[in-house]
């Protein structure tokens, strides 16, 4: 039971254009998401996250919408930089549960220039 | 330490060899969580500390997976009996407040 998806394994965008990444989850509880970016032989970092009582948060490029009744995330980055090429994980926690993430199966970001 | 450090960095075992992986948290860190993330997939949790108390081993796959964090800093992963299926990376992540994770670089486990 994949309580997090992300649909899309793989993404490329051209330079300077938008990246739209789109993930999607089941369980209702779920009160705060994260996105995290990995690249190879190194381990997920953090980049931007949203509580649920809110429908959208930016931080710089980075750009993530919540929306609540169709359980359904985005992280929109723009410009895209080739340096943005990496590995992108949405995860999501519920209050009760410690802190444990639920992390969807990733999708590829490759921005070419 | 600046950052969270797992060792070995790759671990390749016989299938029957028993392996133990050890993660180095941030310094100060009350939580710490153990992730397994297979080729292709998303990190699979598998149990969270705090300090030395195991709060939550709910994901961990089978009685071959143990994880113990005695002081309250260092914690070890031990899977007894590897068979194929426990080839993953391991990924160890330590937090001082709920949403605030660092990870580490993971340990990938080849079992042959």
């Amino acid at each position: 039971d994949q309580q997090v998806k992300q649909n899309s394994p793989s993404l490329s965008v051209q330079e300077g254009r938008i990246s739209i990444l789109n993930c999607d989850y089941t369980n209702s509880m779920f009160d705060y998401f994260l996105w995290y970016k990995k690249y190879p032989a190194e381990g997920p970092t953090f980049l931007i996250s949203i509580s649920s009582i809110k429908d959208k948060n930016e931080d710089g490029r980075f750009t993530v919408f919540l929306n609540k009744s169709a359980k359904h995330l985005s992280l929109h980055i723009v410009p895209s930089q080739p340096g943005d090429s990496a590995v992108y994980f949405c995860a999501a926690s519920a209050d009760n549960q410690g802190g444990k993430l639920i992390f969807g199966q990733g999708t590829e970001l490759s921005v070419k220039p | 330490g600046a950052g969270v450090s797992q060792s070995p960095r790759y671990k390749v075992a016989k299938r029957g060899q028993d392996v133990a992986l050890r993660c180095d948290p941030i310094s100060g860190h009350v939580s710490l969580f153990w992730y397994q993330q297979a080729l292709g997939q998303g990190p699979e949790f598998l149990t969270y500390f705090q300090n030395e108390a195991q709060l939550d081993k709910s994901g961990l796959p089978s009685d071959r997976f143990f994880a113990e964090r005695p002081e309250g800093s260092v914690s070890t992963l031990k899977i007894q009996r590897t068979q194929q299926e426990d080839s993953a990376v391991y990924l160890c992540a330590s937090s001082s407040e709920n949403y605030g994770y660092t990870f580490g670089s993971g340990t990938r486990l080849t079992v042959v």
